[in-house]
């Protein structure tokens, strides 16, 4: 069966540090993959999807993430964290034609 | 910018009643989803429907849930006898295309008593 695995429940890092966050899919073909990100008390916002082409996909609010079919992994990173991007990020993935599922989301703390 | 709109955003009911969850989906999506986020967990999918009837739904999705498209706008999910474990978030998405970009509203929270 499909799954998504975020290894880390919980980040913290310092205004102004890189930030990586990991994501690893179980599945037999490519999926489609994404990124989501909610802030307290907000609904679920699309930062980033890959479906094709270039690994490297830029989304919104300066975050990128790449996708490595040799690890089935799709992490997202961004090179310079804002006290703002403070929020849960939630990988998913969906095999074409098939449901979206969820990672179990990081939890993302930034500290200045 | 065209958004997913859910209404209400927090619920509170008691144990047994009924509840009705709605979502305006986005107007020129065809493919309407419900997912449930109960506190502290993941985001877990309910079902999908396209073209008037449902096209996958998940093993939670049982006898107490039904959704309906009564009109050309609104997409709702009932709950017909709560339970204290339906106590979650609950979001509706919408797409153009099947496993395209998912748009969510921003959730309505069920509380259950």
């Amino acid at each position: 069966a499909q799954s998504v695995t975020q290894p880390d429940i919980h980040i913290t890092v310092s205004e102004g540090a890189s930030l990586e966050l990991r994501c690893n899919y179980s599945y037999g073909a490519t999926p489609y993959l994404f990124w989501y990100v909610q802030s307290p008390g907000q609904g679920l916002q699309l930062l980033l999807k890959y479906f094709s082409g270039d690994t490297l996909v830029q989304g919104i609010k300066g975050f990128e993430a790449e996708f490595k079919r040799s690890q089935s992994s799709f992490n997202l990173r961004k090179p310079s964290v804002h006290w703002s991007d403070a929020a849960e990020y939630f990988c998913a993935v969906a095999p074409p034609g098939n449901k979206l599922v969820f990672g179990a989301g990081t939890i993302l703390r930034v500290k200045s | 910018e065209p958004e997913v709109t859910q209404t209400p955003s927090h619920q509170v009911t008691q144990m047994g009643q009924e509840v009705i969850l709605r979502c305006v989906p986005i107007s020129n999506h065809l493919y309407f989803y419900w997912y449930r986020q109960i506190l502290g967990q993941k985001v877990e999918f309910l079902v999908s429907f396209y073209n008037n009837e449902i096209s996958e739904k998940s093993e939670i999705f049982d006898d107490q849930f039904s959704v309906e498209r009564p009109d050309g706008s609104n997409f709702t999910l009932k709950i017909r006898s709560t339970k204290l474990e339906d106590s979650a978030m609950y979001f509706c998405a919408s797409s153009e295309v099947p496993t395209g970009e998912l748009f969510f509203g921003e959730g309505s929270r069920l509380t259950v008593l």
